[in-house]
């Protein structure tokens, strides 16, 4: 299994909604990635997962929440998000903290309305 | 810090002909260099990358990729063009002190029959 797998394809919501996305790999990569991406734009770093320990957070707003239940899956938490956050999420992984290149899946489309 | 620039947001070629996209990058360590693909909604997937060794570096589709350290550039090229190529192709820099890629804003590339 090569693939990084990404649920739902696409998502609407409204503003007062939660709901999660969900990511899972079973390539034994330790580290996990949330990045968005709005159109015609490059991905933005959101969080860094490393052996399941939260290493990386670029300063996102608390109404993202990320989890990292086991080494395979990832989650990202919303809550009260505001139109603006509409975007394409990105899920990545790799092997460990390396150079080597990410496995990226094919993203959550993301709508607030 | 490093930075990458990506020459042209858009690149338009006939089916057939030379694939040529720019990409310089800064670094004050040796450089990991990176392109990825992005077709119309889906992820970005790793065309190729270059981390140490041979500096002509061939990646999937028939891409491949020169790095040169005396121009700081990292140029994408095909030598025949399909209409299949028609994506947004992102390059990006990480090293060894900073895992994290930072990638290009990306370009665009066109392909007529």
């Amino acid at each position: 299994d090569t693939e990084v797998t990404q649920t739902p394809k696409h998502l609407v919501m409204g503003m007062t909604n939660k709901k999660s996305l969900k990511c899972e790999q079973h390539m034994g990569h330790r580290a996990m990635y949330w990045y968005k991406q709005k159109a015609k734009k490059p991905p933005e770093l959101m969080f860094v997962y490393s052996y399941e320990k939260l290493s990386i957070n670029e300063s996102v707003p608390s109404r993202f929440s990320p989890e990292c239940p086991n080494s395979s899956l990832l989650n990202l938490h919303l809550h009260a998000l505001q139109p603006e956050d509409s975007a394409l999420y990105l899920c990545a992984s790799s092997q460990d903290r390396t150079v080597y290149g990410y496995t990226f899946g094919s993203g959550t489309r993301l709508t607030v309305v | 810090a490093q930075s990458v620039t990506q020459l042209g947001s858009h690149v338009s070629v006939s089916e057939g002909a030379l694939v040529l996209l720019r990409c310089n990058y800064s670094s004050s360590v040796p450089p990991y260099l990176f392109w990825y693909v992005q077709y119309p909604n889906q992820g970005l997937q790793l065309l190729l990358k270059y981390t140490t060794g041979a500096t002509l570096v061939k990646g999937i589709n028939g891409f491949e990729a020169e790095f040169k350290k005396s121009e700081t550039s990292f140029h994408l090229t095909k030598p025949s063009a399909h209409m299949s190529d028609a994506a947004e192709y992102f390059c990006a820099v990480s090293d060894q002190r900073s895992y994290i890629p930072t990638f290009g804003r990306g370009t665009s590339l066109i392909v007529h029959p």
